[in-house]
């Protein structure tokens, strides 16, 4: 069965610093793997998503994440933080899609 | 396109009422979905479909009723509704050919159920 663990509930960064939030799967194959951001009381907004190829993936709004297959995971990094990134972030897996539980950021000036 | 839409934004219902969660797309997407998202638990899929006629259940489908009599609408039937049952819930579509293609999602109908 395929299931997504996002360690951290709530991280909180401070404007301009970097940023990089976890997650770890369980999948049986080669995964299919995305990052989604929810601002408040929005819908999901597609990041970035890996399906092969190159580990090191580039998306959205100054997004990236690695694909590590030995560590299980395709954790997400930005390198300066702006308000605007303060959203819950979830990492989803496999198709049908398997959410983790997000992880809440908090941006403060 | 208007992408994926869904009435209506909120809902309160009594314990025991029915109603329907509407859910449409514009997109000519084969492939939708019902999430629901409680806080702590990310999004769990309640029932999902691949083409008109064709539905099958997610992970937490007990409560929930779908059909897809047509392409663009997938709507969500709560026969009784329960307390367990509020929450938000979203409607997403992608093309079917190949699950590699981007999920779109709806913006949501929040639901209470007292």
């Amino acid at each position: 069965a395929q299931s997504v663990t996002q360690p951290d509930i709530h991280i909180t960064v401070s404007e301009g610093a970097s940023l990089e939030l976890r997650c770890n799967y369980s999948y049986g194959a080669t995964p299919y793997l995305f990052w989604y951001v929810q601002s408040p009381g929005q819908g999901l907004q597609l990041l970035l998503k890996y399906f092969s190829g190159d580990t090191l993936v580039q998306g959205i709004k100054g997004f990236e994440a690695e694909f590590k297959r030995s560590q299980s995971s395709f954790n997400l990094r930005k390198p300066s933080v702006h308000w605007s990134d303060a959203a819950e972030y979830f990492c989803a897996v496999g198709d049908p899609l398997s959410f983790g539980a997000g992880t809440t950021v908090t941006v403060r000036a | 396109n208007a992408g994926v839409t869904q009435t209506p934004k909120f809902q309160v219902l009594k314990t025991g009422q029915s109603m329907t969660l509407q859910c449409a797309q514009d997109m000519n997407h084969e492939y939708m979905s019902w999430y629901r998202q409680d806080p702590g638990m990310g999004l769990r899929l309640i029932h999902y479909s691949v083409g008109a006629g064709i539905t099958d259940q997610g992970e937490v489908p007990n409560g929930y009723n779908v059909s897809r009599s047509t392409t663009e609408d997938f709507p969500l039937r709560l026969l009784s509704a329960a307390p367990s049952q509020t929450s938000v819930y979203f409607c997403a579509s992608r093309r079917l050919a190949g699950s590699t293609d981007t999920q779109y999602f709806g913006p949501g109908t929040r639901l209470t159920v007292l």
